[in-house]
């Protein structure tokens, strides 16, 4: 069973760092790219970012480039997002997803996390 | 960035009606646009990809249909579990975006 579990949100300063991660189980990892989408409470569903299958292309959104890093660990299984110079409009449910196809960057979502709430509050 | 519009913000119908809801780009994105089902307090589910492909495991009273500028997902006769909100995205052009969302409520 294709599973991916988020963690490391929680509550943040204005202005502070934080890291999330997505461990990932039940597929073949270094054969997929990944995806971060965020969700503001009550709000629609917003592309963040996306490493590929061996962490040699990456994107991001224009709302959060030069402040959130995304990186893989293949050993692992892994997924992190290294998130900078926080800001209120940061606030949301991160949840990260799967490519649908294999070795190919082809931003359909097919497996989803459950999300880990990020609130950047004074 | 493409600007993908739903319409409308919110259908409310009953069991057993058939469900239209529209999707419209602010540029061509060919035939690469998908949509997604999340119910409320759970991740989004993949339903349709390419415009008219059903992802695994998804039944087939969903239908997705349209290129171009204007697609519509069609759920032939609702069920009790399909109302939720649902999201169409496009990954033609970088960076992949979705529309607002069409909240799906029973009558």
């Amino acid at each position: 069973e294709v599973q991916l579990v988020e963690s490391g949100g929680t509550v943040v300063r204005p202005g502070g760092s934080l890291r999330l991660s997505c461990v990932t189980s039940g597929f073949i990892f270094d054969e997929y790219g990944i995806n971060w989408v965020r969700q503001a409470p009550g709000k629609g569903l917003e592309w963040v970012s996306h490493i590929n299958w061996n962490g040699d292309s990456i994107g991001y959104a224009g709302s959060v480039r030069g402040r959130f890093t995304v990186s893989r660990d293949n050993d692992k299984k892994s997924i992190y997002l290294q998130m900078d110079s926080l800001r209120a409009e940061d606030t949301a449910l991160y949840f990260c997803a799967r490519d649908s196809s294999n070795y190919v960057e082809n931003y359909y979502f097919d497996y989803w996390g459950q999300g880990t709430l990020v609130t950047v509050s004074s | 960035d493409i600007v993908l519009t739903q319409s409308p913000a919110t259908l409310s119908l009953s069991p057993g009606e058939r469900a239209t809801l529209s999707c419209r780009a602010s540029q061509n994105v060919g035939f690469y646009l998908a949509w997604y089902q999340q119910k409320r307090g759970q991740a989004p589910r993949l339903l349709i990809y390419d415009a008219s492909n059903r992802a695994s495991g998804i039944p087939a009273r969903f239908r997705g249909s349209g290129s171009g500028t204007d697609f519509t997902l069609t759920i032939s006769s609702l069920e009790p579990e399909d109302f939720a909100v649902f999201y169409c995205q496009q990954r033609d052009s970088w960076p992949p975006v979705f529309g607002q969302g069409t909240r799906l409520e029973m009558k």
